[in-house]
């Protein structure tokens, strides 16, 4: 079965860093890309970034540029995103998805809460 | 930077209706054009990609069409189960961006 697995929900303080993870399964995890996407509470899908990670190339939103950073390890068929310091506007449920084109498969998501 | 603009942002309709959703992309896409369906907590779902083709498993009630700016997904006859939320995205086309639409809103009246 083709499946993205994410990491658990986080809690976390402002200014605190963080990377959530988005592991791949039941198909050649090199051979797509991975998208990130942002869903704030109450609100819509935004695309955040994304990586090939056959070679590590990625893209960024320039609406996240600099603000978030995305990687991957091959080796284990995992995607990162990972945050230098939070703030409390980061919270939001965090999705990866599989691309050739469009997004076919999603994690089930990682809910991020940054709170004094 | 691209933007994906859709409309209307809600509606309600009737079981039964044939309910249509536009997408309208600033600059032409060709027809690197997603529908996604978002039910209430769930993981956002797959419907139609390359504007007009049904994702596997998706039922035929479900239709996109379009090309270049202009785009519209159709629901032939609404079904309680339709109730959520539609996004387009524009993906991978120059620039190689992959864009949303802010949603639309469905609801049975």
């Amino acid at each position: 079965e083709v499946q993205l697995v994410q990491s658990g929900a986080e809690v976390k303080k402002p200014g605190e860093s963080l990377k959530i993870s988005c592991k791949g399964s039941g198909y050649s995890f090199t051979s797509y890309w991975i998208g990130w996407v942002r869903q704030m509470p109450g609100k819509g899908l935004e695309w955040m970034g994304i990586i090939y990670p056959g070679d590590s190339d990625t893209r960024y939103s320039p609406s996240f540029q600099g603000q978030v950073t995305i990687s991957a390890d091959k080796s284990i068929s995992t995607a990162y995103l990972q945050w230098s310091s939070l703030k409390a506007s980061d919270t939001a449920m965090y999705y990866c998805a599989r691309s050739l084109d469009a997004f076919d498969i999603w994690g089930q998501g990682t809910m991020v809460t940054v709170s004094s | 930077d691209i933007q994906m603009t859709q409309s209307p942002s809600s509606l309600s309709a009737s079981v039964g209706d044939r309910v249509t959703i536009t997408c309208r992309a600033s600059q032409g896409i060709s027809n690197y054009l997603a529908w996604y369906q978002q039910k209430p907590g769930k993981v956002p779902k797959l419907l139609i990609y390359a504007a007009s083709t049904l994702q596997s498993g998706v039922p035929s009630r479900f239709s996109g069409s379009g090309s270049g700016t202009d785009f519209t997904l159709t629901i032939s006859s609404l079904q309680p189960e339709d109730v959520a939320t539609y996004y387009c995205q524009k993906y991978n086309s120059a620039p190689p961006t992959w864009t949303f639409g802010q949603g639309t809103k469905v609801e049975i009246k």
